[in-house]
């Protein structure tokens, strides 16, 4: 099973609106990574996250990430129809030797 | 952008066919990586590279294979293409390989179907 799994598989929300979106994973990790990708294209990296830290911004970002319970969110606010995209997790994993990504959360803006 | 690039962006071939996925980056990478996507769903690592002359198998089985002559190139081939193998191919590099905190450029993928 995926290391990184986010919730919800789907999200369609109003320009304007803030999105949120959750990634849980199984082991011990050095840091969590998300990603965007827009349709047919490659993924952008968005935002890294080690394991010491708790909370990280970058512009209309939010990043948390909880150790105890092994999970993250990324919270998007403001949103644009231009962030409609699918967006990744990516955990690096104290025991193996790549990232490994989960299966995305598909994000709408609907103008 | 990254400075990471696919070539083709769409091919569609035989049953058969031997192909070659081209990949290339102009950052010095030394460490690159090969992905296979299918539409909505996560990314697979089929192969990835530390640097020259240094392939590995990635977590999913995969009938191709990679080579590693030059740094800035990390090409993928199929000897004998079959359906099974119509997906998204996405090569990536990074800086540093994983547990060095080092996120990964993406090119825009190779849309491959075989018919």
């Amino acid at each position: 099973s995926q290391q990184g799994e986010e919730d919800p598989q789907a999200l369609s929300i109003q320009e304007g609106e803030n999105a949120t979106m959750n990634c849980s994973y199984k082991t011990s990790i050095n840091n969590l990574q998300w990603y965007r990708q827009n349709s047919g294209r490659g993924l952008v990296h968005l935002i890294l996250i080690r394991s010491n830290e708790r909370e990280k911004h970058s512009g209309r970002l939010r990043v948390t990430l909880d150790t105890s319970k092994k999970s993250s969110s990324l919270l998007i606010t403001a949103s644009r129809a231009a962030d409609t995209a699918s967006y990744f997790c990516a955990t690096d994993a104290v025991s193996a030797r790549q990232l490994t990504f989960g299966s995305g959360t598909q994000l709408t803006v609907l103008p | 952008e990254a400075d990471i690039y696919q070539t083709p962006r769409y091919l569609v071939i035989g049953t058969g066919k031997k192909i070659t996925l081209e990949c290339s980056q102009t950052m010095g990478h030394d460490k690159m990586y090969w992905y296979q996507q299918d539409p909505g769903m996560e990314l697979h690592l089929i192969h990835y590279s530390y640097g020259v002359n240094s392939t590995e198998k990635g977590d999913l089985s995969s009938e191709s294979t990679v080579s590693r002559i030059r740094t800035e190139h990390f090409p993928l081939t199929l000897e004998s293409a079959r359906p099974s193998h119509t997906s998204q191919y996405l090569c990536a590099s990074s800086e540093w390989g994983a547990g060095a905190s080092s996120p990964l450029h993406f090119g825009n993928g190779t849309r491959l179907t075989v018919t």
